[in-house]
């Protein structure tokens, strides 16, 4: 079966930290990867995006990068947080050329 | 660019009444419109989409082109419909999609 893993839950990081977010999918190959943010009082925010290996397309100029080193993983990460990275952090996948989309769990990040 | 707007933050109706989330959307294209739902502890999952112009949990929803719209749209809420809604269009880089802020629904009993 298809499923989404996403970890941690939560975090705290002091600011000036850094991140690293890991998302793996499980019972796909070559999914469309996405993470989503949602900052306090904003809608779900579609951050980057990859459609391969190594290939990562940002849809917002922010303090975050991304990476895909194998199919089913999916990385965000930051040298250095900001206060207002702070947020919700959604992963999710899409079968390649196909409608619908699978979520994870989130991970609520405090920056303090 | 594409946007989708839930007017709504919080909205909240008595058990039996009926309920309806709002949703307005902007977009060049041809829209292809979703409804997404998170229950307390639980993961985003689809409620339903405008393609399939289906009703699920006694939901429908109904592509309004003329009024750029996608309102959800229940007759008789029950307790179990209190969730966070999310609308979204789909339209992002790789087919991702643009979400509304969502609305927060409070089924009292």
């Amino acid at each position: 079966s298809q499923t989404i893993h996403q970890w941690p839950a939560t975090l705290v990081q002091p600011v000036g930290s850094p991140l690293s977010l890991e998302c793996t999918v499980e019972g796909t190959s070559n999914p469309n990867l996405y993470w989503y943010r949602q900052a306090a009082g904003r809608g779900l925010q579609l951050l980057f995006y990859s459609v391969g290996i190594g290939q990562i397309s940002s849809e917002v100029p922010q303090n975050l990068s991304a990476s895909r080193p194998q199919d089913r993983q999916f990385i965000l990460s930051s040298k250095k947080l900001l206060l207002s990275d702070s947020g919700f952090y959604l992963c999710a996948w899409s079968p390649t050329g196909q409608r619908g989309y699978t979520f994870g769990s989130g991970t609520r990040l405090t920056v303090v | 660019a594409q946007r989708v707007t839930q007017p709504e933050k919080l909205l909240s109706v008595f058990k039996g009444a009926p309920v309806e989330l709002k949703c307005n959307y902007s977009y060049s294209g041809s829209p292809e419109l979703f409804w997404y739902v998170q229950y307390s502890r639980q993961r985003l999952q689809l409620l339903l989409r405008h393609i399939s112009r289906e009703s699920i949990k006694g939901f429908t929803a109904d592509l309004n082109k003329g009024e750029t719209s996608f309102h959800l749209k229940k007759p008789f809420a029950q307790e179990e419909d209190s969730a966070m809604y999310y609308c979204a269009l789909r339209g992002g880089g790789a087919d991702g999609l643009t979400f509304g802020k969502g609305t927060h629904l409070i089924i009292q009993p």
